[in-house]
């Protein structure tokens, strides 16, 4: 089981917007401002999107934005485009006993 | 362009230890600031974060594997490796070497390919 919990799957067509959550607690996502999300093709390494809550490294489309409230930290894929078919995965800095924790991942599909 | 690439058996006996190795090109594992590290994924399932090393030789590891991981580092290789022993079949898995360029906080911008190891005997 996964410290950080996510939607096994979330969907929609080409143009659209969709959001996927990861819940923590107040030991992770609550306490740090240090979430980071991942896309992940099958058969390839993860990518990173996300740093530090809302940062996109360069290179990375800004149609992907991210932000935390509380205990969740969520990312927004807009304008979806089939090439966003993958998996997401959230990772938050948990302190330095845990140190980094991993989402379940999310299966992001384009209708 | 710092690039990483992983090494070792993709197939491994029950009990036995496991050894990888990351080799790092274009880029020194002693500069200070990245934190090495090791991620696996089962089939199937989501990433774990095992555990990584920083240029000083400390090391960080995921509690629930701490007892049987041990990660180091051989500077004069550019390269960091991971020992992890007693293994079942449970330790099947990709195993990812990755670099954390934000100080040990889960920003992980640069992976190898990732290699698949077999448990089984």
């Amino acid at each position: 089981q996964s410290a950080l919990t996510q939607p096994a799957s979330v969907s929609g067509s080409p143009g659209q917007s969709i959001t996927i959550s990861c819940t923590g607690t107040s030991s992770d996502v609550g306490s740090y401002n240090l979430v980071s999300w991942y896309q992940k093709h099958p058969g390839k390494a993860p990518k990173v999107i996300i740093y530090e809550v809302s940062k996109r490294p360069s290179g990375v489309s800004n149609r992907f934005s991210a932000s935390n409230s509380g205990n969740t930290a969520s990312l927004t894929i807009s304008g979806l485009q089939a090439e966003d078919e993958a998996d997401y995965y959230c990772c938050s800095y948990a302190g330095s006993s845990t140190h980094v924790v991993f989402g379940g991942g999310t299966k992001v599909t384009v209708l | 362009q710092v690039q990483l690439q992983e090494s070792g058996p993709g197939l491994v006996k029950p009990s036995q230890t496991l050894s990888l190795a990351c080799s790092v090109s274009g880029g020194s594992i002693s500069s200070g600031g990245d934190y090495w590290s090791w991620i696996r994924q089962h089939p199937g399932k989501g990433l774990e974060w095992i555990g990584y090393i920083y240029s000083s030789g400390s090391t960080y590891y995921n509690p629930s594997l701490k007892s049987r991981v041990t990660i180091s580092m051989d500077m004069s290789k550019n390269q960091f490796s991971l020992k992890l022993s007693s293994v079942t079949a449970a330790d099947t898995a990709v195993y990812f070497c990755a670099r954390d360029w934000k100080s040990g906080t889960g920003a992980f911008d640069i992976w190898g390919q990732g290699t698949m190891v077999t448990v089984s005997s």
